[in-house]
């Protein structure tokens, strides 16, 4: 039971450039989360979903993508990166809601943005 | 809109000391409260939640609970450890249907021999 995985670990992108996170959970989870952290100001919600399928803007969806074809997995995409994306990028996914619910975290993905 | 206020650190205290980390929030309705914690190169791991008023959630000697006349919910330890070093982390859940958590800024302590 691998619990919440992120691919990869680590990138660096120039300006301009895309790419996409993935995000998978083995734990047959509703909901899935996508944050981003940045120093002092905790966690944000880029994007969630309440079920495959589904996709909703959170607090700073701007710059960001989202895809849920899969109920196990969760993407990110950055169409054309920008350096105030710079950040490390966490998922998460709970049972239910998140008011009754623990969200589990994956380890994290440090994207730098040249 | 939901918002969460921690104390701001970084926190330093010797082994066996006494650790509380404040945490107060805004919210409309009747929001559940979490602490999370992450350590060095980790992501983030649940500590400790309550859902209700008057609620103490409890973990691995920590302890929080929910105040709802003074909109607070402060972690505490009695006796820290080396390895309680890592950042901190108060939420609270969103309440609406999403499920969507509101972290505070986080509180980064670090515990010396």
């Amino acid at each position: 039971n691998a619990g919440v995985t992120q691919t990869p670990k680590f990138r660096v992108l120039k300006t301009g450039q895309s790419m996409t996170l993935l995000c998978a959970q083995d734990m047959n989870h509703e909901y899935m989360y996508w944050y981003r952290q940045d120093p002092g100001m905790g966690l944000r919600l880029i994007h969630y979903s309440v079920g495959e399928g589904t996709t909703a803007k959170g607090e700073v969806p701007d710059g960001y993508n989202v895809s849920r074809l899969k109920k196990q997995n969760f993407l990110l995409g950055l169409e054309s990166a920008a350096p105030s994306q710079t950040s490390v990028y966490f998922c998460a996914s709970s049972l239910g809601r998140g008011w009754a619910d623990t969200q589990y975290f994956g380890p994290g993905t440090r994207l730098t943005v040249l | 809109g939901d918002s969460v206020t921690q104390m701001e650190g970084p926190v330093t205290l010797s082994e066996e000391a006494f650790l509380t980390i404040n945490c107060t929030y805004t919210a409309t309705g009747y929001p559940s409260l979490f602490w999370y914690v992450q350590y060095p190169g980790e992501g983030l791991q649940l500590l400790l939640k309550a859902t209700k008023a008057d609620d103490k959630g409890s973990n691995k000697g920590f302890e929080a609970t929910y105040r709802k006349e003074t909109t607070s919910f402060h972690l505490e330890k009695g006796s820290v450890q080396v390895s309680d070093s890592a950042v901190y982390f108060c939420a609270l859940s969103d309440t609406s249907n999403t499920g969507k958590l509101i972290f505070g800024q986080g509180t980064t302590l670090q515990v010396k021999p």
